[in-house]
């Protein structure tokens, strides 16, 4: 069965402060592994979708990177408004159509 | 452009009661997912549909069923309801299902009295 780990749970940064969060997987055959930022009592925004090892993407503050067992969001000089939890998803089979959900990592942004 | 719209956005029901949820997608995806969000078990697959057919179903009792329209919209229904039923159901709908990006709508909020 898939398995998808994100550490921290929790993660409280100052204004500025640098970090990464970390996403481990262990699937049979990955076909994408997608970045979400959910808001309090809000769906998930998607962010980013990655396919290969090697391959990165940005969006303002965030990177997200990808290799053959993880995947890093980086978040460079944080902002209060980048307060949020992050899920991390997988998609695996080809002809399996869910996205297999990490539990999240809940990142405070103090000003 | 219209993002994917769930109605509606808060249900109080007893236990025992049915429930019908709405999704609407965003206009040209045909694919559209259930996920169930709970404080202990995060988001949990429910079922896929595509083209009105049911591609994939995850963990769940039968007592939560749904069915997609030919204009690719989307209801989902639990028959029964339990305490554990109070989540936030959240809909999702992507072009082809896999492969692409899946967006999210804002979910509704059950609560099972």
């Amino acid at each position: 069965e898939d398995q998808v780990t994100q550490s921290p749970e929790a993660l409280r940064l100052q204004e500025g402060e640098s970090s990464s969060l970390n996403c481990s997987y262990t699937v049979s055959g990955l076909r994408g592994l997608f970045w979400y930022r959910q808001d309090p009592g809000k769906g998930p925004e998607f962010l980013f979708t990655l396919y290969s090892a090697g391959e990165e993407k940005e969006k303002e503050r965030l990177k997200a990177t990808l290799t053959k067992k993880e995947s890093f969001l980086h978040i460079t000089a944080p902002k209060p408004e980048d307060s949020a939890t992050y899920l991390c998803a997988v998609q695996a089979h080809p002809n399996d159509y869910k996205l297999s959900f990490g539990a999240g990592t809940t990142v405070t942004v103090r000003a | 452009k219209a993002g994917v719209t769930q109605t509606p956005r808060y249900l109080i029901k007893t236990r025992g009661q049915q429930v019908t949820l709405s999704c609407s997608p965003i206009s040209g995806h045909r694919s559209v997912s259930w996920y169930q969000q709970t404080p202990g078990q995060g988001l949990q697959f429910l079922f896929e549909y595509f083209s009105e057919t049911q591609r994939n179903k995850g963990n769940f009792p039968g007592r939560f069923s749904g069915r997609q329209f030919s204009n690719s919209r989307s209801e989902m229904n639990v028959s029964t309801l339990e305490l554990g039923d109070s989540a936030l159901y959240l809909c999702a709908s992507s072009l082809l299902g896999s492969n692409t990006e899946a967006f999210f709508g804002q979910g509704t909020r059950l609560t099972v009295v």
